[in-house]
């Protein structure tokens, strides 16, 4: 089993650019999430989906949008990037148990 | 507001000491906490559970003890080693059952 695969693991964006982050899981598991990381801030969710074709906002989605129309695929996009999006990225997956699996993350910058 | 918090000033103990943790939430009662390991460029690693009704529960070398009087959880390594150091930190289940994480704390166990 792979886990939770994102790609890329690191990218570099012009302001107004658009790009998608993609995050994979091979688990069979309903419940998804992104998460960014910022020194400071700690990791904040973005969007969840608690199955295809179910998804929700989380604390910080503005800027963000995601789609659920597999079980194994949550990618997240971005629709016209701002430095303020410049953070680490993080996929995260959950099951029948209650712990989360993480991806390795994206590490993203906006110029 | 529902808040989880963590000691943000790194953690410094000697290797072979107990290495001790707080997690402190205000405003809400949760049903149970998570903690989590997580190293540098690499994403969180789901470690313990303890549910509200639980006082302690353990895991080899680590334990985590959850106080609904104080509003606390705890989260203990002993007999501590270098290859522990990382940041650890704790999460809470929100409402859409996707994790809200404290700011962690970095541990750092020297030789």
């Amino acid at each position: 089993n792979a886990g939770v695969t994102q790609t890329p693991k690191f990218q570099v964006l012009k302001t107004g650019q658009s790009m998608t982050l993609q995050c994979a899981q091979d688990m069979n598991h309903e419940y998804m999430s992104w998460y960014r990381q910022d020194p400071g801030m700690g990791l904040r969710l973005i969007h969840y989906s608690v199955g295809a074709g179910i998804t929700d906002q989380g604390e910080v989605p503005n800027g963000y949008n995601v789609s659920r129309s597999t079980t194994e695929d949550f990618p997240l996009r971005l629709l016209s990037a701002a430095p303020s999006q410049t953070s680490v990225y993080f996929c995260a997956s959950r099951g029948a148990g209650y712990g989360y699996t993480f991806g390795s993350g994206t590490r993203l910058t906006v110029v | 507001s529902q808040k989880i918090e963590q000691n943000s000033e790194a953690l410094n103990i000697q290797e072979g000491k107990t290495a001790t943790l707080t997690c402190n939430y205000t405003n809400y009662s949760p049903a149970y906490l998570q903690w989590y390991r997580q190293d540098p460029g690499r994403g969180p690693v789901f470690l313990l559970l303890i549910r509200e009704n639980e006082k302690e529960k353990r895991k080899e070398r680590l334990k985590v003890t959850f106080d609904t009087t104080l509003k606390q959880s705890l989260f203990h390594i002993t007999a501590s080693q270098p290859a522990d150091s990382a940041t650890y930190l704790c999460a809470r289940i929100n409402a859409g059952n996707m994790l809200t994480f404290g700011g962690g704390t970095r541990l750092m166990v020297k030789p």
